[in-house]
């Protein structure tokens, strides 16, 4: 089965730190794009950033860029999101996602069950 | 950056009405890069239709997708229970933008 595991969400101060993983399972990790998006509370959803297959290339949100790094060990299956100078305006459910694609075509699945960021005092 | 508009913003309908959810792009996308995703409270997106009209594996043949350009439309032909949920369209031709959702909620 094609999944996708978050998590390192929790509670963190404004300016505090967090990083968050996804465990991929299920298919060939190091073929994929891979992407993290977030939902704040009561809202939708809101592309943050994405890396290429071979972690070589990345792309950022202007609202993150500077502050958030995406990353991957292919070795591990794992997609990381280190998250920096937190601000409450942060405070989401952060889903990782797998790009696929088919005959020119482009998606998001699967998606991870999300993990919750909270950024207060 | 393509801004995705979704209208309406909420439809209250009866199980069995059919639906009809439009989503309008700035700027012209291809059919290829739109998707349409079903979002259930406390969950995941699930992916419902890809390149504008094709239709994920498992998804049921009354939910159908179509348009071009700038207009796109998620149809649902006859409303399921399951079916009341918030629906996003998402572009993949510059950056990978949502719009902002429309809720089908139960009349």
């Amino acid at each position: 089965e094609v999944q996708l595991v978050e998590s390192g969400g929790g509670l963190v101060q404004p300016g505090g730190s967090l990083r968050l993983s996804c465990a991929a399972s299920g298919f060939t990790f190091s073929s994929y794009w891979m992407h993290w998006a977030r939902q704040a509370p009561g809202t939708g959803l809101v592309w943050v950033s994405r890396i290429q297959s071979d972690g070589s290339k990345t792309w950022y949100a202007d609202s993150v860029k500077g502050r958030f790094t995406i990353s991957r060990d292919n070795a591990k299956n794992t997609l990381y999101l280190q998250m920096n100078a937190l601000r409450a305006e942060d405070t989401a459910v952060y889903f990782c996602a797998r790009e696929a694609y088919d005959q020119g075509q482009r998606w998001f699945d699967p998606w991870g069950q999300g993990t919750l960021v909270t950024v207060s005092s | 950056e393509i801004v995705l508009t979704q209208s309406p913003g909420t439809l209250s309908l009866s199980p069995g009405e059919g639906a009809t959810l439009s989503c309008r792009a700035s700027q012209s996308v291809s059919i290829s890069y739109l998707a349409w995703y079903q979002q259930k409270p406390g969950q995941a997106p699930r992916l419902l239709i890809y390149g504008a009209s094709s239709r994920a594996t498992g998804i049921p043949d009354r939910f159908s997708g179509s348009g071009s350009g700038t207009d796109f439309t998620l149809t649902i032909s006859r409303l399921e229970p399951e079916d009341f949920a918030v629906y996003y369209c998402q572009q993949f031709n510059n950056s990978w933008t949502f719009g902002q959702g429309t809720k089908v909620e139960i009349k």
